[in-house]
């Protein structure tokens, strides 16, 4: 079956700083999503990608659609506290089934130092 | 706007007891519905799936079931709980055939 390979698996860095994530996938898929998940809370969507080498932003939130199809990239720029969390990718396989069966990553959890 | 809501946020049963958890979505029509455990705070398993009323499809053989008595319903259930059966379940949503899910806030169960 699918896999998604996410990393790093955990990151520990100082406010201000910039953070990179990304996922790696066996299978193309033709939609990548990327959430965040705040403790004992139900993970959040950030940012959604249609289309190979897309780029989108939200805020200080960067996400991009790799050309191979098999890869996504999320970056944060100037960290702060309340972007602790768990952040996950997911994606989506081209030629999915129609109930649109999501396969996510093991998640990244990133904690901020003041 | 679409809102999902789960209960109860919290659960602690005994081993053997039964299961009830209720999901409901507002503001949308025949969503695709799913039930997620999550386990340590990583990964998400998918384990059922309801494309309308009545349409349940499982991921995983488990001890749970889910069913799906009206359009924006879904209830995740068990007979007898076991110990595995801890973990947070995540309820989501999304429209039909779409990529995009939407989760609930989650509930935390516990079995002793």
């Amino acid at each position: 079956g699918q896999q998604l390979n996410q990393s790093p698996q955990s990151m520990f860095i100082q406010e201000g700083e910039d953070v990179s994530m990304n996922c790696t996938s066996s299978s193309i898929f033709n939609t990548w999503l990327w959430y965040k998940q705040d403790p004992g809370e139900g993970p959040v969507l950030l940012i959604a990608l249609y289309k190979a080498g897309e780029l989108t932003s939200n805020g200080r939130l960067t996400a991009q659609f790799g050309i191979t199809r098999k890869d996504s990239f999320l970056n944060i720029s100037a960290s702060i506290p309340s972007d602790v969390g768990i952040y996950f990718c997911a994606g989506r396989a081209r030629g999915g089934t129609s109930y649109g069966k999501l396969t996510f990553g093991q998640g990244t959890i990133l904690t901020v130092h003041p | 706007s679409q809102t999902i809501h789960q209960w109860p946020a919290t659960l602690v049963q005994p081993v053997g007891s039964p299961l009830s958890l209720e999901c409901t979505v507002e503001g949308t029509s025949n969503p695709n519905l799913y039930w997620y455990r999550q386990a340590a705070g990583r990964g998400l398993q998918l384990l059922f799936y309801s494309v309308g009323i009545g349409q349940i499809s499982s991921e995983v053989p488990q001890n749970l079931s889910a069913s799906r008595p009206q359009d924006r319903q879904f209830i995740l259930s068990s007979k007898k709980l076991l110990l595995s059966d801890s973990g947070f379940y995540l309820c989501a949503w999304s429209v039909a055939g779409g990529g995009e899910q939407f989760f609930g806030p989650g509930t935390r169960l516990t079995v002793l």
